[in-house]
């Protein structure tokens, strides 16, 4: 079975500066998907970053990108320029790429921004 | 393009009774999956139905169930309400299998 560790339960940053959330996965498979979601107060899910495994490009979108290093199976998050809006509890997700729409989900790590 | 919506947004029901919790994707999406998300446990998968047909389950008793309508529209039922099922109830939706999910703003149940 897949499993998805984030080990920092909680992280600070100062606004405008960048942040690094860690997460790493267990998985015996080739072909498979890695998210990290964003849930803030609300306790909506936002999807913030996608990545392909086949795709040794790391994602970017605007100010997050992820550092995906399949061998070491570890897929960081970085997010630049932070901003009080990015407080919320970041989820590390996997998908297989070949057993549908289960996500398995790390525990989370919840980040706040210091004005 | 509307969201993915969950009604209702709040329910409290005591120990014993059965709820009905509904999720309507996005338009164009056919893939609905729910999850349940509590303290104690995180987030936990509980079903996923494409085509009104429930392809893979979670690791939950059989009080859980599901079912998806000819419109993609999704319930899931809990009967015999336990005081750990208190959580919150997410779904998801997307239009298809290499396509990403998005998640709807949630159901909290609570069982008094």
């Amino acid at each position: 079975a897949q499993t998805v560790t984030q080990s920092q339960p909680e992280m600070s940053v100062q606004e405008a500066e960048t942040v690094t959330l860690s997460c790493t996965y267990d998985t015996s498979e080739s072909d498979y998907y890695l998210f990290w979601y964003k849930q803030p107060p609300s306790r909506q899910m936002i999807l913030v970053i996608r990545q392909e495994a086949y795709k040794q490009q790391n994602a970017t979108e605007n100010r997050f990108s992820v550092n995906f290093q399949k061998a070491a199976k570890s897929f960081s998050l970085k997010i630049s320029d932070s901003q009080l809006g990015d407080a919320a509890m970041y989820f590390c997700a996997y998908r297989s790429g070949s057993s549908g729409d289960k996500l398995t989900f790390g525990t989370g790590t919840r980040l706040a921004v210091r004005p | 393009k509307a969201g993915v919506t969950q009604t209702p947004r709040y329910l409290i029901k005591t120990r014993g009774q059965q709820v009905t919790l509904s999720c309507s994707p996005i338009s164009g999406h056919r893939s609905v999956s729910w999850y349940q998300q509590t303290p104690g446990q995180g987030l936990q998968f509980l079903f996923e139905y494409f085509s009104e047909t429930q392809r893979n389950k979670g690791n939950f008793p059989g009080r859980f169930s599901g079912r998806q309508f000819s419109n993609s529209r999704s319930e899931m039922n809990v009967s015999t309400l336990e005081l750990g099922d208190s959580a919150l109830y997410l779904c998801a939706s997307r239009r298809g299998l290499q396509e990403t999910q998005y998640f709807g703003p949630g159901t909290r149940l609570l069982v008094l």
